[in-house]
C-alpha cells in the first residue's frame, strides 16, 4: 500500500530533550515536507527537500533541523524542543510539480512540556 | 494578514443539503488551487485541484475559482454524514517558487443525520 508512514503517533517530553520524529514514504517521491498545524493557524510548513542532500526553509523553520540522506526517509528533528513546539506534526510527500496531490501521513501529536 | 483565509466553521447542515465553503487569497501569483479533506486524526488528502480560473466537477464536489476576486469556492452536493470532516483550501505559484502550498486554516463542516 502506498503510504507516508510518520513514527511516532504520540509524544509527550520535556524542555531541552532531543527528539526526532521519523517519515518514510513508498511511493518513490522526490519532494517531501514537513507541516506543522496549530488551531487557527492551519498548516504551515517547516522544511521541504526536493530530492537526496536537498533541503530548503519553509515558514516556521526555528527550532528544527531536517536531513534527507536517503529518498524514501525525511526524518524531523528538535534539539532543544519548547513547549511553543507543542503542536501536530504532518509529513507530506509528491512528486512531480506542485499541483499533484500531497500524500500525508496520520500525523504525530507531540506536547513539550 | 494571511495568504489564505477561511472561516474555521463549524458549518453545521443537515443531510442532503448543499455545502458551501470558500476561500479568499491575496497572493496575486498562486495559479493552482486545491481542497484538501482531513478526518479527525488522519492527515489530509486532496479532493480537487483546478488551474487558474473556472470550475471543475467531480461526482457530488465542485471547485470554482474567481480570480478577479481571488476567491474559491467547494460545493458538496447531496451531503452525507461522512462528508463531515475539515476542508483545507491551498494556493501554490506555477514553476520553481511553487514548491510550496499555502494552505488556509481549515472549515469544520458537521453533516447531521
Amino acid at each position: 500500500e502506498a503510504q507516508v508512514t510518520q513514527n511516532p503517533r504520540y509524544l509527550i517530553t520535556v524542555t531541552g530533550k532531543k527528539l526526532t520524529v521519523t517519515c518514510s514514504q513508498n511511493m518513490n517521491h522526490e519532494y517531501m515536507s514537513w507541516y506543522r498545524q496549530d488551531p487557527g493557524l492551519g498548516l504551515r510548513q517547516i522544511y521541504y527537500s526536493m530530492n537526496v542532500e536537498v533541503t530548503d526553509k519553509g515558514d516556521v523553520p526555528e527550532g528544527y533541523k531536517v536531513s534527507r540522506k536517503e529518498k524514501r526517509n525525511f526524518p524531523l528533528i528538535l534539539e532543544s524542543p519548547s513547549p511553543n513546539q507543542t503542536s501536530l506534526y504532518f509529513c507530506a510527500s509528491r512528486t512531480g510539480q506542485s499541483y499533484l496531490p500531497l500524500h500525508f501521513g496520520n500525523g504525530t501529536r507531540l506536547t513539550v512540556t | 494578514q494571511k495568504e489564505v483565509e477561511q472561516d474555521p466553521g463549524p458549518l453545521s447542515v443537515p443531510e442532503g443539503a448543499i455545502v458551501s465553503l470558500n476561500c479568499t487569497y491575496s497572493n496575486s501569483a498562486f495559479q493552482y488551487f486545491m481542497w484538501y479533506r482531513q478526518y479527525s486524526r488522519k492527515g489530509p488528502e486532496l479532493l480537487m485541484y483546478t488551474y487558474s480560473s473556472g470550475n471543475k466537477e467531480d461526482g457530488r464536489f465542485t471547485a470554482q475559482v474567481d480570480k478577479s476576486s481571488k476567491y474559491i469556492s467547494l460545493f458538496i452536493r447531496d451531503s452525507q454524514p461522512s462528508d463531515s470532516a475539515t476542508y483545507l483550501c491551498a494556493c501554490t505559484p506555477f514553476g520553481a517558487a511553487g514548491n510550496k502550498l499555502t494552505f488556509g486554516g481549515g472549515t469544520r463542516v458537521l453533516v447531521k443525520p
